[in-house]
């Protein structure tokens, strides 16, 4: 079982709609979590982390946590076209190993 | 401010050759992780370093070896290279390591022919 499961798309959702993009880990000693946005041929850029159960917003953004069902996730509202990326869960597990899902390939249409 | 820097961009090795990446981190950030990404995968932990000082391991054979200098900055180096070794490779920075918040360079691609 990997360690950060993410479900590899495409997502598909129209320009000025709501994506949802979802994440689980296994290891539930897991201490921060965090998305990542990546544009084909760039380096990961980061987005959102989040620390403890619940949500956290940041303009566009919307990172959720629950740890009780080893769940994160993140929604893009408003979602335009230039958001059309791969975004990347990541992990902390006993503070210093990193774990990054394969990545969730969002295409949002004009 | 000038964010993390890596040199050099791109780098071309043959089979059995050695290599050696660099990476600057951001001012003020002591901690330096390397990543490996190949295409269509997410990145692979290797190693964090705080303080010059290895504070985690990700499972990649002893081929592959870091290190970090006074000035924060760090190397890493891989032996005896194998094509499956062609990938990203891409360093973080963050304050302290542990849980903080990671940002990475642009990356070097190198390709083992």
């Amino acid at each position: 079982q990997k360690e950060v499961e993410q479900n590899s798309g495409p997502l598909s959702v129209p320009e000025g709609a709501i994506a949802s993009l979802n994440c689980t880990y296994s290891d539930r000693v897991s201490q921060s979590f965090f998305w990542y946005r990546q544009y084909s041929g760039k380096s990961p850029e980061l987005i959102m982390s989040i620390y403890s159960n619940g949500d956290k917003e940041d303009g566009r953004f919307t990172a959720q946590l629950n740890k009780a069902s080893q769940y994160v996730s993140l929604l893009i509202r408003d979602s335009q076209p230039s958001d059309s990326a791969t975004y990347l869960c990541a992990v902390n597990v006993n503070f210093n190993k990193f774990y990054f899902g394969s990545g969730t390939k969002l295409n949002v249409k004009p | 401010d000038a964010g993390v820097t890596q040199s050099p961009t791109h780098l071309i090795k043959t089979r059995g050759q050695q290599v050696t990446l660099r990476c600057s981190p951001i001012s003020g950030h002591k901690s330096v992780s390397w990543y490996q990404q190949v295409l269509g995968q997410g990145p692979q932990f290797i190693f964090q370093y705080y303080e010059k000082e290895e504070r985690g391991r990700g499972n990649f054979p002893d081929r592959f070896s870091a290190r970090q200098f006074p000035n924060y900055s760090s190397e890493l180096n891989v032996n005896a290279l194998l094509l499956g070794d062609s990938a990203l490779y891409l360093c973080a920075s963050s304050g302290t390591g542990g849980t903080d918040e990671q940002y990475f360079g642009p990356g070097t691609r190198l390709t083992v022919t």
